[in-house]
């Protein structure tokens, strides 16, 4: 069992160029989402789905998309990446029990933005 | 002021030493309090969660919640080398709203 995976772990880009990072479960949790963790900050939410073609946005979401073709799949886009988005990227995928939702991470994307 | 504070650390101990990681929040209407444990360059994992007050046990760990004081605390007996990590706190007013999160704590057990 997989559980969540991010491809890819580590990336440089440099300013004004495009990306995807990818994330996929296989737990067959209807919610998933992402956030970035940035040093001496908790972790801070992006975006965020409920279910296959249905997206939201977090807290952090200028400069990013998202889409949910796929319960399975979740990739973030950054449009026209900058030094500010530099950080490490978590994908997490949830399932609820009695109301609250339990959060499974992947391992991570290392971003850097020159 | 950030919603939920959490001292950075590191907190460094040796091993078998009772450890105690703490966060303080602001927001009275918290309801839901997490506790995450993240390895070095690996995604957070869960690792015990309450509601509202009181304890909770779970082999060498305890939560606590301090509604009246506005602090929750994770204690650690017999602590082990493996361990050592990111302790991470989160907490929601309910399960229809998104988790707010501490920085984490890093702990370092001493062999």
């Amino acid at each position: 069992n997989a559980g969540v995976t991010q491809t890819p772990k580590f990336q440089v880009l440099k300013t004004g160029q495009s990306m995807t990072l990818q994330c996929a479960q296989d737990m067959n949790h209807e919610y998933m989402s992402w956030y970035r963790q940035d040093p001496g900050m908790g972790l801070r939410l992006i975006h965020y789905s409920v279910g296959a073609g249905i997206t939201d946005q977090g807290e952090v979401p200028n400069g990013y998309n998202v889409s949910r073709s796929t319960t399975e799949d979740f990739p973030l886009r950054l449009l026209s990446a900058a030094p500010s988005q530099t950080s490490v990227y978590f994908c997490a995928s949830s399932y609820s029990d009695r109301g609250l939702d339990i959060q499974y991470f992947g391992a991570g994307t290392r971003l850097s933005v020159l | 002021q950030k919603e939920v504070e959490q001292d950075p650390g590191p907190l460094s101990v040796p091993e078998g030493a009772i450890v105690s990681l703490n966060c303080t929040y602001s927001n009275s209407a918290f309801q839901y309090f997490m506790w995450y444990r993240q390895y070095s360059r690996k995604g957070p994992e869960l690792l015990m969660y309450t509601y509202s007050s009181g304890n909770k046990e779970d082999g060498r760990f305890t939560a606590q919640v301090d509604k009246s004081s506005k602090y929750i605390s994770l204690f650690i007996r017999d602590s082990q080398p493996s361990d050592s990590a990111t302790y991470l706190c989160a907490m929601s007013p309910d399960s229809n709203y998104q988790l707010i999160w501490g920085a984490g704590t890093k702990l370092i057990i001493k062999p």
